[in-house]
């Protein structure tokens, strides 16, 4: 497709589960962003690649939350043992190169943990 | 204090009413300056991309930044109920690659 592509769209999970979000990203983009998102706030920032490296992850909440994005193009968000707090929109994003402005964003990933 | 405000609103105006939106940021070194359009249960999308100071303007937008003031704007004129949405502003310091964005601000334009 043409744009960012993210699944699931909905995921509900029980407290302790692990979950798996993915991000296709647009064709040719470099750079791949996650956000977080909680109802009336804006995005908050993740973690960012630079093809396959990941060179920052400093907006991770703690060592349950892990991303991949091993052949430069699809990227995996992994929450381990998730916990109520981690319920939020999870919001992938991409850009022909870093920092020049065009974030395009997907639909997200909406994620409810029981 | 967050690195970014921006009022919540909502903001209601009437059709065809010049919306002015803002933001107030405290890092001196933001140099990169963006404002997102999201409709309710869509992803953010780009409006307008600014790289330092100045004024760009697009079709029935406008947008500002100051940054001896640390304040950004985004105006729209002859607003319409399409434009009825969240509007957030991003901002980036060179190298960083992470784009701080405000809480956004909700417009409603009355038909």
């Amino acid at each position: 497709g043409a744009g960012v592509s993210q699944s699931p769209r909905y995921k509900v999970t029980k407290r302790g589960q692990d979950v798996a979000l993915r991000c296709d990203p647009i064709s040719g983009h470099v750079s791949l962003y996650w956000y977080r998102q909680a109802l009336g706030q804006g995005p908050e920032f993740l973690t960012y690649f630079n093809y396959e490296a990941q060179q920052d992850k400093s907006g991770l909440p703690n060592d349950r939350f892990s991303a991949e994005r091993p052949e430069g193009s699809i990227s995996t968000l992994t929450i381990q043992r998730t916990e109520q707090r981690d319920s939020a929109m999870y919001r992938c994003a991409s850009s022909v190169q870093g920092q020049t402005g065009e974030l395009f964003f997907g639909e997200g990933s909406r994620l409810t943990v029981l | 204090q967050k690195e970014v405000e921006q009022d919540p609103g909502p903001l209601s105006v009437p059709e065809g009413a010049i919306v002015s939106l803002n933001c107030t940021y405290s890092n001196s070194a933001f140099q990169y300056f963006m404002w997102y359009r999201q409709y309710s249960r869509k992803g953010p999308e780009l409006l307008m991309y600014t790289y330092s100071s100045g004024n760009k303007e697009d079709g029935r937008f406008t947008a500002q930044v100051d940054k001896s003031s640390k304040y950004i704007s985004l105006f729209i004129r002859d607003s319409q109920p399409s434009d009825s949405a969240t509007y957030l502003c991003a901002m980036s310091a060179p190298g960083t690659y992470k784009y701080i964005f405000g809480t956004g601000t909700r417009l409603k334009v009355l038909a």
